[in-house]
């Protein structure tokens, strides 16, 4: 079975500082890996995905992952944070060529202090 | 244009009450989802239809009994309603794999 941990559940950063979330997925087959940001009140909002080719895939509002294979893993960076970042953050995976099940890590709760 | 709908935003009740929620999407995505989030935001999945076919019945009571209509429509029945069903319910949809869902905007259910 597949399972996502997100080991950060909190992480509170100034205004301008860099982002790194950590995400680990176990699961022995080929994965699609995906990060969703949650705003205060709001619905799940895709911010990347990666699906194949170059592991490091850029998404919406500046974000970033990159798929280490080896280490089975898909942190989520950002250079700068902005206020307006403040937000949950989901990390996901889906077996490839299974049931179109998405596993959801449990969220990192970013706060971006202005 | 609203890709995936819920209904309705919030719903407050009794015990013991039976409850629906109503989901469409008009995105032509072959599959829809329902998610509870707790709490925690931990997001669980808990059914999955591909073209009107259950595909993905999770370990969740049978007091929740999803409907589909037709591929764009998915709703969720809940009889006999315990304060633990209080959650978020999110509803999904996609279409291949590899993009990933397409959420709606949730129904936050609170049972008193």
């Amino acid at each position: 079975a597949q399972s996502v941990s997100q080991h950060n559940h909190h992480v509170i950063l100034s205004e301008a500082a860099s982002l790194e979330l950590g995400c680990n997925y176990s699961y022995g087959g080929t994965v699609n890996l995906f990060w969703y940001v949650q705003y205060p009140g709001q619905h799940l909002q895709l911010l990347l995905k990666y699906f194949s080719g170059d592991p490091l895939v850029k998404g919406i509002k500046g974000f970033e992952a990159e798929f280490i294979k080896s280490k089975f893993s898909f942190n989520l960076r950002k250079p700068s944070v902005q206020w307006s970042d403040t937000a949950e953050y989901f990390c996901a995976v889906n077996a490839r060529g299974a049931t179109n099940k998405l596993i959801f890590g449990t969220g990192t709760l970013l706060a971006v202090q202005p | 244009d609203t890709a995936v709908s819920q209904t309705p935003k919030y719903l407050v009740t009794q015990m013991g009450n039976d409850k629906s929620i109503k989901c469409e999407q008009n995105l032509g995505h072959d599959t829809m989802y329902w998610y509870k989030q707790d709490s925690k935001k931990f997001l669980k999945i808990m059914f999955s239809y591909n073209n009107k076919e259950l595909i993905i019945n999770e370990t969740v009571p049978n007091r929740f009994s999803p409907k589909s209509p037709d591929k764009a429509h998915l709703n969720l029945h809940i009889n006999s309603l315990e304060l633990g069903d209080s959650a978020v319910y999110f509803c999904a949809s996609s279409l291949q794999e590899s993009d990933g869902y397409t959420f709606g905007s949730g129904t936050r259910l609170t049972v008193v």
